[in-house]
């Protein structure tokens, strides 16, 4: 099993709908989540971090971890096309000192 | 405040040739990295170095050597390149690491072909 996986095809969302994009990871001692935005051509940014289970908010996005399952997942509400881009999830591996990625999910906002 | 400088931003070599990716971040942070990026494979780590004169494998070393070469600087040397290492190579530097609060903040990246 991969360290972090994202299974899910590009996802196509109307403007103003909600994108749901999922995230599983393997190391059950993995302690910090983090959700990147990266825009074609362009380096990842730093969109959401999240540490501790639950949901945690911030504007129109919000995370959700669940430790117990190994579950990291990331909402989109009100998509607008500037949404479109890929989202990586990464997640803490080998105590603190290195991230792993996963695949990325393409997200395409319909207007 | 430029963060995270990476050289070249694209490069052209041919198999067997040698070159070095150059990386510098002004944030002060003690670990920096080096991923690689490919369709459909997400980023990979390829080295990393925890804190300044250390360096460690990540999950595809293979072809690869870094230096650590002083707390700003991070650079990756392929010494005899082959086309599998045609990629876009992305530096990234972290206060943290990947723990609590261990953002990691990426170069614009460099494109490199192997013909």
């Amino acid at each position: 099993q991969k360290e972090v996986e994202q299974n899910s095809g590009p996802l196509s969302v109307p403007e103003g709908a909600i994108a749901s994009l999922n995230c599983t990871y393997s190391d059950r001692v993995s302690q910090s989540f983090f959700w990147y935005r990266q825009y074609s051509g362009k380096s990842p940014e730093l969109i959401m971090s999240i540490y501790s289970n639950g949901d945690k908010e911030d504007g129109r996005f919000t995370a959700q971890l669940n430790k117990a399952s190994q579950y990291v997942s990331l909402l989109i509400r009100d998509s607008q096309p500037s949404d479109s881009a890929t989202y990586l999830c990464a997640v803490n591996i080998d105590g603190n000192n290195r991230l792993a990625f996963g695949k990325g999910n393409q997200v395409v906002v319909i207007p | 405040n430029a963060g995270v400088t990476q050289t070249p931003k694209f490069q052209v070599l041919k198999t067997g040739q040698s070159m070095t990716l150059q990386c510098a971040q002004d944030m002060n942070h003690n670990s920096m990295y080096w991923y690689r990026q490919d369709p459909g494979m997400g980023l990979r780590l390829i080295y990393y170095s925890a804190s300044e004169g250390t360096t460690d494998k990540g999950e595809v070393p293979n072809g690869y050597n870094v230096s650590r070469l002083n707390k700003r600087e991070f650079s990756l040397r392929l010494e005899s390149a082959a086309p599998s290492q045609t990629s876009v190579y992305f530096c990234a530097s972290s206060e943290l690491g990947g723990g609590v609060g261990g953002e990691l903040f990426f170069g614009e990246g460099s494109r490199l072909t192997v013909l």
